[in-house]
């Protein structure tokens, strides 16, 4: 079984809905973070939290919202979905410790018409 | 602010022979460099990491990559490549924070002909 486990790994919809998409880990990390990714961009951070308690905007936090349902669970959602957020959106976890890496899931393709 | 220069889109090589993809990084302080490698329809894996002693660092399936301070360089090698290393390679870096903030470069994809 996957560590980081993401879910949908594929969703279609449409410009104006709301969409939640899901993220659950059992290594036991207390860090979580969500990424997009577009062709030619590479990765860029949406938001992470540190425990439970703390959430902290990234780079492109408009338009998205997260919650930390438990150290297991980070969810990400677009509250009015627009077509430019449109893209491969990752979860990822760490550890503590300096320097741990990342460890991220496989991925939701998100697809706005 | 902290920032990742992946030069090349493309990497091209043959099986066999030793491979390079560059990364050139800008950081204030300390930094801390990852290599993540992507396969189709998968996430980022970790590959390898420096954050500090010795500037050649080693990690999965054979690949290597060398800590140039003065040249703000981080570039992942690898002596003899295969077809199965084919695949979008990408360069992060961080500072010594706790959240650890990643930055990542554009990714360079690789691609091994037999």
């Amino acid at each position: 079984d996957a560590d980081v486990t993401q879910t949908p790994r594929n969703r279609i919809t449409k410009t104006g809905k709301r969409i939640m998409l899901e993220c659950s880990q059992t290594k036991g990390h207390d860090r979580m973070y969500w990424y997009r990714q577009d062709p030619g961009l590479g990765l860029r951070l949406i938001y992470y939290s540190f425990d439970v308690k703390d959430i902290n905007k990234g780079e492109i936090s408009d338009g998205y919202s997260v919650s930390r349902q438990a150290q297991a669970k980070f969810s990400l959602s677009l509250e009015s979905a627009i077509p430019n957020q449109t893209a491969l959106y990752f979860c990822a976890t760490r550890g503590q410790g300096e320097g741990q890496p990342q460890h991220f899931g496989d991925g939701t393709r998100l697809s706005i018409l | 602010a902290q920032s990742v220069a992946q030069p090349e889109d493309q990497v091209n090589v043959a099986e066999g022979n030793p491979l390079t993809v560059k990364c050139t990084y800008s950081v204030s302080g300390n930094p801390y460099l990852f290599w993540y490698v992507q396969y189709p329809n998968r996430g980022l894996q970790f590959l390898l990491k420096y954050i500090t002693g010795d500037n050649l660092v080693k990690g999965s399936y054979g690949f290597e990559a060398e800590f140039n301070k003065s040249q703000t360089s981080f570039h992942l090698k690898k002596p003899s490549a295969l077809v199965s290393d084919s695949a979008l390679y990408f360069c992060a870096v961080s500072v010594n924070t706790g959240f650890q903030k990643l930055v990542f470069g554009t990714g360079t994809r690789l691609l091994v002909s037999p």
